[in-house]
């Protein structure tokens, strides 16, 4: 039983290509994040999305778009991809009110 | 905006010993704490956390203090074990919870045997 869920797990894409990552959870958390971890492991919040508010981490680029068709999923689209997108995507979920962050097992994006 | 410095950056204990893990933060306004540990490969997990209202937290070897007037706060693994090899990550955020959070930059806790 997976709470948060992210495909896919690796994505080895060309510079220039558009490309998504998926995640869903099935907690029935409130609040949905993405973040960013670096190769030197800097974990760097990029968005939360909650009750169809979206928080933006204003250094992320608007290359990078969170799309949320329903409170359960938060899916992640890079356009035009760059040699510096290269990371560890992690997902994760909190309750309203809540504490703990809730991590997804991450996406490895490389880009060539 | 928060800044949160962590040392050290690697920590290289003999199993058995103690490990201490420090943390500063720059908002007075932060008033929840957190650490995860994320083992290699695997996603980061909530060990352990403190609120501002308190000074101390334990949960069996692990242990967490925090000093609000110096803005620092540490992380205490003692009895130390192989599990217990991992990047350990401290977070600041004043609004109580997950949201907000800055992580510091992690540290890589090595357990040699």
């Amino acid at each position: 039983d997976t709470a948060v869920s992210q495909t896919p797990k690796y994505l080895v894409t060309q510079m220039g290509n558009d490309k998504s990552i998926k995640c869903e959870q099935n907690l029935g958390h409130d609040t949905m994040y993405w973040y960013k971890q670096d190769s030197k492991k800097f974990l760097k919040i990029m968005f939360s999305y909650n009750n169809k508010e979206l928080i933006i981490n204003e250094t992320v680029p608007n290359r990078f778009s969170p799309k949320s068709p329903d409170k359960a999923h938060l899916n992640l689209h890079i356009n035009s991809l760059e040699l510096g997108d290269s990371a560890v995507y992690f997902c994760a979920s909190s309750p309203n009110s809540g504490r703990e962050l809730f991590f997804g097992e991450g996406s490895r994006l490389t880009v060539l | 905006g928060e800044n949160v410095e962590q040392h050290p950056s690697t920590l290289s204990v003999q199993e058995g010993d103690s490990a201490v893990i420090k943390c500063t933060y720059s908002d007075s306004a932060s008033n929840y704490f957190p650490w995860y540990k994320q083992e290699l490969g695997k996603r980061p997990q909530l060990i352990i956390d403190i609120r501002s209202n308190v000074g101390e937290k334990k949960d069996q070897r692990i242990a967490v203090t925090l000093n609000k007037t110096a803005k620092h706060f540490s992380l205490h693994i003692t009895e130390t074990q192989p599990e217990d090899s991992a990047v350990y990550f401290c977070a600041a955020s004043e609004g109580g919870g997950a949201d907000g959070l800055t992580f510091g930059k992690g540290t890589h806790l090595i357990i040699q045997p």
